[in-house]
């Protein structure tokens, strides 16, 4: 069972906006930034947003982070097919002596 | 361009040892926290192990503490994870990635390809 709960799927057709929840808790989303990654199968996992709601470099600005309190959310507009992944949330948690924690992902599919 | 690349799984039996290596590239190593996340066969990722720039802090997730060490050698540009007392559920896609500056706190950013570790029981 993970840290931060994600809800296993979601899905949308092109076009349309997605957006994926996570949750966790003081310890960590309520303390500290939230990151998302996305994982297409056989790549390695890319850095879609840092620090809550900023976007690296290359990264379209059809993707965007928000955070509230212990949850945090991915918007995904203007779907495209290309968008379908894993996505994954994670936080640093300041618990016992710290430690990363992730979500149990989120598979996107574009209908 | 920063490079990651991972080496060092393969094919061990229960209770063994492996040590995994990611040789860097790219970027000022010795300033750099690196990690070890995991993907297990039709899972999601585990995070398992943070060091920091220095190598003076590391981190462990608990269903590793123990039996894994993670270090630096700051000459060779490679972090390493040593696992001992593999069990069946170590089975898994290892993948280093590089952290933020000094600190173990801040993005994961580039991932390696990921080496794969089987643990046979």
């Amino acid at each position: 069972q993970s840290v931060l709960t994600q809800p296993p799927s979601a899905s949308g057709t092109p076009g349309q906006r997605v957006t994926i929840s996570c949750s966790g808790s003081s310890s960590n989303i309520g303390s500290n930034y939230v990151y998302w990654y996305q994982h297409l199968p056989g790549t390695a996992p890319k850095l879609l947003i840092y620090r809550n709601n900023q976007r690296p470099s290359g990264v379209p600005d059809r993707f965007s982070g928000s955070k509230s309190d212990t949850s945090a959310s991915l918007a995904i507009s203007g779907l495209r097919s290309e968008d379908e992944a894993a996505y994954y949330c994670a936080a640093w948690d300041d618990s016992l002596s710290g430690h990363w924690v992730f979500g149990g992902g989120t598979k996107l599919t574009v209908l | 361009e920063v490079h990651l690349l991972e080496s060092g799984g393969g094919l061990v039996q229960s209770g063994g040892s492996l040590r995994l290596s990611c040789a860097a590239s790219g970027f000022t190593f010795g300033s750099y926290a690196m990690s070890w996340v995991r993907q297990p066969p039709g899972k999601g990722l585990e995070w398992v192990s943070s060091i920091s720039g220095s190598g003076g802090s590391t981190y462990y997730a608990d269903s590793v503490k123990g039996r894994f060490t993670i270090s630096r050698d700051e000459s060779e540009n490679t972090v390493y994870l040593q696992m001992n007392s593999l069990r069946a559920d170590d089975t898994a896609l290892y993948y280093c990635a590089k952290g933020a500056i000094f600190g173990v706190a801040g993005a994961l950013d580039p991932w390696g390809q990921g080496t794969l570790v089987t643990v046979s029981s």
